[in-house]
């Protein structure tokens, strides 16, 4: 049973640029979460997906929208890179985005470095 | 934002010896959790506590919760070197969006 991946591994773009991130979740889960953590911080929730639609979303700007596909797996798109933006970005996994009780599971993270 | 913070933020021991870490939040939750992460890895999920719990065990894991003081802490027994990493405690106030502190970076020396 394959956990949470994320691809691609690592990625290096310039200040302006657009970087799409994808995120496939575990077998049977149907909740996406997205989080951004910079080096040497806690993660920050960015947004959830749930049936195609976006959730939640955390205080992070529109540059940073989302999709989710009927299968469950999503995509992270960033616009207009900033420096800034450099960071582990973390896809999370979950079954049925309002029940709180549940654990979520971790991917290993796309480190993105923009130049 | 951060929720709330974690306490050391960075702890040192030797093999064999106990870590104790600890965790204050800001909001009401309904649950707890403590995550650990290898060399800006993902997260594992260690442990979940809910708020009408006061502590849990998981093999050589304990973990407190007291809300009257908003706080947790998480206490690793007998720790080996593999227990390296950074530890982060996280809250959920409503639907599942994580709400992480700092984290702890925690040093076992062979």
């Amino acid at each position: 049973d394959a956990g949470v991946t994320q691809s691609p591994t690592h990625l290096i773009k310039t200040r302006g640029q657009q970087v799409t991130l994808r995120c496939s979740p575990k077998s049977g889960h149907d909740t996406v979460s997205w989080y951004q953590q910079a080096l040497g911080q806690g993660p920050q929730f960015i947004f959830q997906y749930y049936e195609e639609e976006e959730r939640q979303r955390g205080n992070f700007p529109d540059r940073f929208s989302g999709h989710q596909f009927p299968n469950y797996s999503s995509e992270l798109n960033v616009n207009a890179l900033l420096l800034g933006d450099s960071a582990l970005y973390l896809c999370a996994s979950s079954l049925g985005w309002t029940r709180s009780t549940d654990t979520q599971y971790f991917g290993p993270g796309t480190r993105l470095t923009v130049l | 934002s951060q929720q709330g913070e974690e306490d050391p933020q960075a702890l040192s021991i030797q093999e064999g010896e106990n870590a104790t870490m600890n965790c204050s939040y800001k909001t009401s939750i309904n649950n707890l959790q403590w995550y650990r992460q290898n060399s800006g890895r993902g997260l594992v999920h260690l442990i979940l506590i809910r708020s009408n719990e006061r502590e849990k065990h998981s093999g050589r894991l304990r973990v407190t919760l007291d809300t009257s003081k908003k706080s947790s802490s998480l206490l690793i027994t007998a720790s080996r070197a593999a227990d390296t990493a950074s530890y982060f405690c996280a809250t959920i106030g409503g639907a599942q969006k994580l709400v992480f502190g700092q984290g702890t970076r925690l040093t076992i020396n062979p």
